[in-house]
This record gives structure tokens, C-alpha cells and sequence, in this order.
């Protein structure tokens, strides 16, 4: 398996673009994060779907950001307008269902996003 | 609110040695803890799970502690090399294994 795919892998835009991120979850997995890192406040949570349901918002910062999960394969996260602020590493991660435990999260490589 | 602490930004180590990081937990009774290694320009990857009901957990150098009523795990690295250098994350989970807070990291440079 290749793993959760994220691209682009850097970004670079100015301060009211729209920007999209997009992600690729391993097959068969049917969690998926999104998640932002920054050196000021760490690791994250922005929204997690289960079964491409969003389960969970209440880490995105504000109505500027959006995400969405068309389908088990596909999802997608859109700042719009951005601003500089919103410069950050985006990682998407999945999971496989837990069962009757806790499984781990699998990340992929992330976006580094810079808004000018 | 819950809150996570993990000890000291940055730890550095000379290599052979143990490293030991800690993690902290307040207004949270996790059923899980899991630890996680970061590398710079790269995302997490898993290391170890616990559950509350286990002391202790190991897997190679790597050994992992749980104490519910210090609120408190400890993760070990013996005989440790200059490769161990990165990032660990701790991430308490509850019952549901849900709850998906990350600790700020503990950056350890082990120092050859």
C-alpha cells in the first residue's frame, strides 16, 4: 500500500486565494483527520470523518475553512479566503476501524501551506 | 479541560544512555495512551499503545509505562543511538478510542 497521499506537498498562494488540500486514505480505513501543525501550537485536530461522515468539526478554526469526504477514497480541505495565519503543515490521517481496542493513526507526508 | 503536558521541549541525551520522556494528562481518564514519533518534514508515525489496565509495554529498546493514578506515562528508549533523534507525541485516548488530542512533543537529540 502507498499510504495516505497528500498532495500538493507545498503550497504557495497569497492572502485571500482560495487554497484546497487533498487527500488519499489507505484503502480500507474508514477514519480520516485532518490535522494542522505549527510550531506555536502543536498537532491539531481541525475534523475527522468516520465512513465519510464528519463526526467532529469543532477544531476548525473558523467558516473559512471547509472539508469534505465525497467518497471512502477522496477527501478534501479548502481555506477560503486565506490568510497568513493559516500558514501551517496540513496532515491528513486515516485509521482502520478499532474494533474493541484503540488502532493507530497512519499520516502521510503533508502540505506545507505558506499564505503571503 | 483536558490538558497534556510532555516534559521539557527538548531533551538531549548522550547516546548509549537512557532517554526517558514523560507525559502528563489532567481533567482526562484515557483507556489508551499511544506514543508517536515525529521526523522533521514528516508526519507521525506510530511507535507503541498501552492500555490502562497494563503496566508496562515493550518492543525492542522501547518500553512504555502507564500509571493512571499519577496520570502519567513514561516512555523509554535504552541504549539509545543518534537515529532515535526526533520528535515523540503522546496521545491519551478514551474507552471508545476517540478523543484525538496530541501532547506539544518532547524533541530529543541523542548525541553521539
Amino acid at each position: 500500500d502507498a499510504g495516505v497521499i497528500q498532495s500538493p506537498r507545498h503550497e504557495v498562494t497569497e492572502m485571500g486565494q482560495e487554497v484546497t488540500l487533498r487527500c488519499k486514505p489507505i484503502s480500507g480505513h474508514d477514519y480520516l483527520f485532518w490535522y494542522r501543525q505549527t510550531m506555536m501550537r502543536g498537532l491539531e485536530l481541525l475534523i475527522y470523518f468516520n465512513n465519510n461522515v464528519p463526526i467532529d468539526d469543532s477544531g476548525m478554526p473558523e467558516d473559512r475553512f471547509s472539508a469534505k469526504m465525497p467518497n471512502a477514497s477522496f477527501s478534501t480541505l479548502k481555506i477560503q479566503p486565506s490568510e497568513p495565519r493559516d500558514s501551517a503543515v496540513y496532515f491528513c490521517a486515516s485509521r482502520r476501524p478499532s474494533g474493541q481496542g484503540a488502532s493507530e493513526q497512519f499520516f502521510g507526508p503533508g502540505t506545507r501551506l505558506t499564505v503571503l | 479541560s483536558q490538558k497534556i503536558e510532555q516534559n521539557s521541549e527538548a531533551l538531549n541525551i548522550q547516546e548509549g544512555k537512557t532517554a526517558t520522556l514523560t507525559c502528563n494528562y489532567t481533567n482526562y481518564s484515557p483507556a489508551y495512551l499511544q506514543w508517536y514519533r515525529q521526523d522533521p518534514g514528516r508526519g507521525p508515525v506510530f511507535l507503541l499503545l498501552i492500555r490502562e489496565n497494563e503496566k508496562e509495554k515493550r518492543k525492542e529498546r522501547l518500553k512504555v509505562t502507564f500509571d493512571t493514578t499519577l496520570k502519567q506515562s513514561l516512555f523509554h528508549i535504552t541504549a539509545s543511538q543518534p537515529a532515535d533523534s526526533a520528535t515523540y507525541l503522546c496521545a491519551p485516548l478514551d474507552n471508545y478510542g476517540q478523543n484525538f488530542v496530541f501532547g506539544p512533543g518532547t524533541r530529543l537529540s541523542v548525541l553521539p
